[in-house]
């Protein structure tokens, strides 16, 4: 059965660090992007980046540049997402997903087929 | 960034009624337009890709259009498991941006 299970709920003082792991079944990670997505409970998505799990590389939202940063580990098929200096306003539901197609299918059309359930991250004093 | 607007914001509707949504970015994407339903308390599932591509799984009640800058998601007959919340996504250019969300209550 392929899903996404995420690590649990954080809370986290401001300027602190949060990282928030979200391992694979199911399918081998190197074989797909996975993108990093969050939500502020009830209101919209946020795309943050993705990571090619096969070789590293990565692309960030603009936004995030300087504060995130994603990483794998394919030896347990998880990937990682690390939020710097928090603030209160990363107060979110982090959420992992899997890109269809495969890295290895050529095209251009994508969609984010598999979700994790999402990680709570409350940043608070 | 390109920004993508959804209208409208919410709509009510009844079990059986037919509703469109509209999605409408900033600049033209061609097709690089996915929809997603976002039930309470749940992730993200996608329903159409590439905006008129019915992903598997997902019933033929849904169906989406468009393409250049405006898209529209149609709902043929709504099921109770259909009230829920939507997005459009494009998947033209980073960053990936999602429209504002658009709140699909029972009337």
């Amino acid at each position: 059965q392929v899903q996404l299970e995420q690590s649990g709920a954080e809370v986290q003082k401001p300027r602190a660090s949060v990282k928030v792991s979200c391992k694979a079944s199911g399918f081998m990670l190197k074989d797909y992007f996975m993108h990093w997505v969050r939500q502020v409970p009830g209101q919209g998505l946020e795309w943050m980046g993705w990571i090619n799990p096969k070789n590293g590389d990565t692309n960030y939202a603009q936004k995030f540049q300087s504060r995130v940063t994603l990483t794998r580990d394919t030896s347990i098929n998880t990937v990682y997402m690390e939020l710097r200096r928090l603030k209160y306003d990363d107060t979110a539901i982090y959420y992992c997903a899997r890109r269809l197609p495969s890295i290895a299918v050529a095209g251009a059309y994508w969609y984010l087929d598999v979700w994790g359930r999402g990680t709570l991250v409350t940043v608070s004093s | 960034d390109i920004q993508m607007t959804q209208s409208p914001s919410s709509l009510s509707a009844s079990v059986g009624d037919r509703i469109t949504i509209t999605c409408r970015a900033s600049q033209t994407i061609s097709n690089y337009l996915n929809w997603y339903r976002q039930r309470p308390g749940k992730a993200p599932e996608v329903l159409i890709y590439a905006a008129s591509s019915l992903e598997g799984g997902v019933p033929s009640r849904f169906s989406g259009s468009g393409s250049g800058t405006d898209f529209t998601l149609t709902i043929s007959s709504l099921q109770a498991e259909d009230f829920a919340t939507y997005f459009c996504q494009q998947s033209y250019s980073t960053p990936y941006t999602f429209g504002q969300g658009t709140k699909l209550q029972i009337k």
